[in-house]
């Protein structure tokens, strides 16, 4: 039982490059949830999947875009990075939003 | 040693002293609410959680008290260990939000001195 898996652990990207992060949950979990986290701002959500075949915007999803591919994997794709997405980004997920469980998180950097 | 509101993100105590970390939260809706710890490097995990219909629960040397007249939460850890270090978030379920779902706040810092 691996939890939640993030891939990668690290990343550098140059501006307006794409790519994206994966993730993966083997707890049989409906709710998937990607954050990114700043310094001295706390955990804020990016997107959200209620269930497998549905997403929606959390608090700050510009310049981002989420794929739920079945009910284990859940990924995030940065279409042009920008210098204002460095961050570290989790992925977790839950039954009915209620105990969160975290993967390890991807720190990202866009030069 | 105890945290006052979300301006004094760091804490320091002694080792074997309770500490107690406290959060104010936004939404007089929320239903659930939740504290997490974040080690250096590492996702959020899961410490105790409470609901809007309790005023407190306990877990193994940690306790969660809800305060809904003025919307504060607090974290008490008791005989706190090297271990305990770590950065501590509250978080609330956020119901008639515009989406709807957990929302954390800024953390603190907790340092113990050995």
């Amino acid at each position: 039982n691996a939890g939640v898996t993030q891939t990668p652990k690290f990343q550098v990207l140059k501006t307006g490059q794409s790519m994206t992060l994966q993730c993966a949950q083997d707890m049989n979990h409906n709710s998937m949830y990607w954050y990114r986290q700043d310094p001295g701002m706390g955990l804020r959500l990016i997107y959200y999947s209620a269930s497998e075949g549905t997403t929606d915007k959390g608090e700050v999803p510009n310049g981002y875009n989420v794929s739920r591919l079945n009910k284990r994997e859940f990924s995030l794709r940065l279409e042009s990075a920008a210098p204002s997405q460095t961050s570290v980004y989790f992925c977790a997920s839950s039954e009915r939003d209620l105990k969160l469980v975290f993967g390890p998180g991807t720190r990202l950097t866009v030069t | 040693g105890e945290s006052v509101g979300l301006h004094l993100p760091t804490l320091s105590v002694q080792e074997g002293d309770n500490s107690i970390i406290n959060c104010a939260y936004s939404n007089s809706a929320s239903d659930y609410f939740i504290w997490y710890k974040q080690e250096s490097g590492k996702g959020p995990q899961f410490i105790i959680d409470i609901r809007s219909n309790m005023d407190k629960r306990q877990g193994q040397r940690v306790t969660v008290l809800l305060n809904k007249t003025v919307k504060h939460l607090s974290l008490q850890i008791a005989a706190t260990q090297p271990g305990d270090s770590a950065v501590y978030f509250c978080a609330e379920r956020g119901l008639k939000t515009s989406y709807d779902k957990v929302i954390f706040g800024p953390g603190t810092s907790l340092s113990v001195i050995p």
